[in-house]
């Protein structure tokens, strides 16, 4: 079957780096996608990975081994509004997106 | 409009009855999905259209039908509502299947 596993929630301290890491096993592979989503609203896009390696875009940077089925995401200088849930989804042969559940992350003062 | 839109906001429903949920886009993307997102699960693909006049089935398709007559509408309709339909639906879409995908705010739909 298909599985994307991310921890269920971290907590972090404002100022701070955290890395949110994602593994994946799926049918095929052609991408893996970081979307924010704050409570209450839609998921919102952050980074695409299809190549092995660091893709950095200001704070947030997203790294992917294919090899090792494996991402994650790094937020550096955390902000309070950076609290939210974090999404990692994998496309895959079909080109269909397949989600993880998501992880909860919490910005202390 | 900007972007993509969904109605309505939120909705509470009684079993049996039938219930349209609308998603409209402005950006002439030819790709759009609809989701459901429940807690402590990832978003699961109900069905999609990869260009106005296709679809296709998802993840979780059953009690629920599409129709894209053209490329800014995908209305979801569920034909005889359950309680296990209750959920936060996104509709999303995307220039192309194989590009970044971006989402309508979501509909919070109850079904009693």
């Amino acid at each position: 079957g298909q599985n994307i596993d991310q921890p269920t929630e971290m907590t972090a301290t404002e100022g701070a780096i955290v890395q949110i890491n994602c593994t994946y096993q799926t049918s095929g592979f052609n991408g893996l996608f970081w979307y924010q989503q704050h409570a209450g609203e839609a998921p919102t896009f952050l980074s695409y990975n299809v190549l092995d390696g660091l893709e950095e875009k200001g704070r947030f940077s997203s790294f992917l081994s294919r090899s090792k089925g494996y991402s994650y995401l790094l937020l550096k200088e955390l902000q309070m509004k950076d609290s939210a849930s974090y999404l990692c989804a994998v496309r895959d042969s079909n080109y269909q997106l397949i989600w993880g559940a998501g992880t909860k992350l919490i910005i202390k003062p | 409009i900007a972007g993509i839109t969904q109605a309505p906001t939120s909705q509470i429903l009684a079993a049996g009855r039938r219930m349209t949920l609308r998603c409209t886009q402005d950006m002439r993307h030819n790709a759009m999905y609809w989701y459901r997102q429940d807690l402590g699960l990832g978003l699961r693909l109900i069905h999609y259209s990869n260009t106005a006049g296709t679809t296709g089935k998802g993840e979780v398709p059953d009690g629920y039908s599409v129709s894209r007559a053209n490329t800014d509408d995908f209305p979801l309709t569920l034909a005889s509502a359950v309680p296990s339909q209750t959920s936060v639906y996104f509709c999303a879409s995307s220039r192309q299947s194989e590009d970044t995908q971006y989402f309508g705010p979501g509909t919070r739909l109850t079904v009693l």
